[in-house]
């Protein structure tokens, strides 16, 4: 059963544009998310993470949103690059555990 | 930025083959991981260690082994590979405390002919 989904598989955006990547959970005792980025071949890249006590997270193009009581999770990237072009990854985690529960990804593909 | 580094980062090797995939980290991490990934799917953890001579079996089923005898070093050893092992496998580390991050290697792509 998986604790963290990413329902879309894929995703197409006009460079310049607003991506956003959405992800759902179903443990209500995850108390900290995080996005990775990651091309082929290589290993995933942080991106920005966000705690439960926070509904909103900034880092420059990349906001993540958090809605606990939908157990929801979204990413935004503004404005969108063709160098923003790969899969993103949700994983979330609670205090005190080693997991990591990773989502199947979602591949973002930016058009230029 | 994360300083993790996996060798080699391709590996095509027979049936049978003992393999040692090295992962190395510089930050002084506690915590390591092993994951295994396929195209299109989640991560899946299948080893991790909480220090030196720390280690202990992930979430997902592995025919591998691992062992932390350094604190910067976690290698991970398929004794007989086959092609079932063929997958993605990455290393990753994090700090102790509240809201730690996974800074992961470049991964290990592995083709088991």
């Amino acid at each position: 059963d998986q604790q963290v989904k990413q329902n879309s598989p894929s995703l197409s955006v006009q460079e310049g544009r607003i991506s956003i990547l959405n992800c759902d959970y179903t443990n209500s005792m995850f108390d900290y998310f995080l996005w990775y980025k990651k091309y082929p071949a290589e290993g995933p890249t942080f991106l920005i993470s966000i705690s439960s006590i926070k509904d909103k997270n900034e880092d420059g193009r990349f906001t993540v949103f958090l809605n606990k009581s939908a157990k929801h999770l979204s990413l935004h990237i503004v404005p969108s690059q063709p160098g923003d072009s790969a899969v993103y990854f949700c994983a979330a985690s609670y205090a005190g555990t080693y997991k990591y529960i990773f989502g199947t990804g979602t591949r973002l593909k930016v058009l230029a | 930025e994360a300083d993790i580094y996996q060798t080699p980062r391709y590996l095509v090797i027979g049936t049978g083959k003992k393999i040692t995939l090295e992962c190395s980290q510089t930050m002084g991490h506690d915590k390591m991981y092993w994951y295994q990934q396929d195209p299109g799917m989640e991560l899946h953890l299948i080893h991790y260690s909480y220090g030196v001579n720390s280690t202990e079996k992930g979430d997902l089923s592995s025919e591998s082994t691992v062992s932390r005898i350094r604190t910067e070093h976690f290698p991970l050893t398929l004794e007989s590979a086959r092609p079932s092992h063929t997958s993605q496998y990455l290393c990753a580390s994090s700090e102790r405390g509240l809201e730690e991050k996974l800074f992961f290697g470049s991964g290990t792509q592995l083709s088991v002919l």
